[in-house]
């Protein structure tokens, strides 16, 4: 059974730079077969995809944020990280990592979500 | 890209058919195959529950149905059980800028 775990900060501070890190278990993100997106859920908005990292580091993000936001990947490690930077209180949100499988355009596995706030 | 759009909440009492809309545009739900749902149980990882319109993973039983017509998904949950009160997303791949779209979520109260 894939499971994926999100760790990092639960407080970040204005303007400092939010570091996520979701580490993957019961599947190798070096398959090649998957993406490894971000998304996140702003209180009282729905959810919002963030981008996603292929194995290689190859990365596609969402427009909206992608002037702030770096993708990495550690395949020893099998985690994949995300660093927004300048954060503002709209960023406070529930952050998710999930597996995306392209042949499908669908999330498959998902991790439970960490709550970041930003705040000084 | 913006949301799509669901009710806020759906209730309904045990044993009864629920049905929740999800409603985009022709670039996303109207112009591909690739919409699905989640179940989110607060607290917990979200699950996928359909994919592809109406394709179901195994882990979830035939009471839960996807359907689409036009640029309005749809999910039917028969048989209405405790255990179906949660949070439903929809998504679908757009041809935006923007790969994938979800919706706004609606909340599932069993009476």
């Amino acid at each position: 059974q894939v499971q994926l775990q999100e760790s990092g900060p639960g407080l970040v501070k204005p303007s400092q730079t939010l570091p996520l890190t979701c580490t993957v278990s019961g599947g190798s993100i070096s398959s090649g077969i998957h993406y490894w997106t971000w998304t996140r859920q702003i209180p009282g908005k729905g959810l919002e995809w963030i981008g996603y990292i292929y194995y290689s580091g190859r990365t596609y993000f969402n427009p909206s944020l992608r002037s702030r936001l770096t993708m990495s990947v550690d395949t020893s490690k099998n985690q994949f990280s995300l660093n927004l930077t300048s954060v503002t209180a709209a960023d406070t949100a529930v952050y998710y990592c999930a597996r995306t499988a392209p042949s499908h355009n669908h999330f498959d596995y998902w991790g439970q979500g960490i709550q970041v706030t930003v705040s000084s | 890209q913006s949301a799509l759009t669901q009710p806020a909440s759906v209730s309904g009492s045990p044993g009864q058919s629920i049905t929740i809309s999800c409603t985009g545009t022709s670039s996303d739900i109207g112009d591909n195959k690739y919409v699905s749902w989640y179940q989110h149980h607060p607290g917990k990882a979200p699950k996928l529950l359909i994919y592809d319109v109406n394709k179901r993973p195994s882990e979830f039983s035939d009471r839960f149905a996807g359907s689409k017509s036009g640029n309005t998904a749809s999910l039917t949950i028969s048989g209405l059980q405790a255990d179906d009160e949660a949070d439903y997303y929809c998504s679908s791949y757009t041809t935006n800028d923007t790969p994938y779209v979800f919706g706004t979520g609606t909340r599932v109260t069993v009476l």
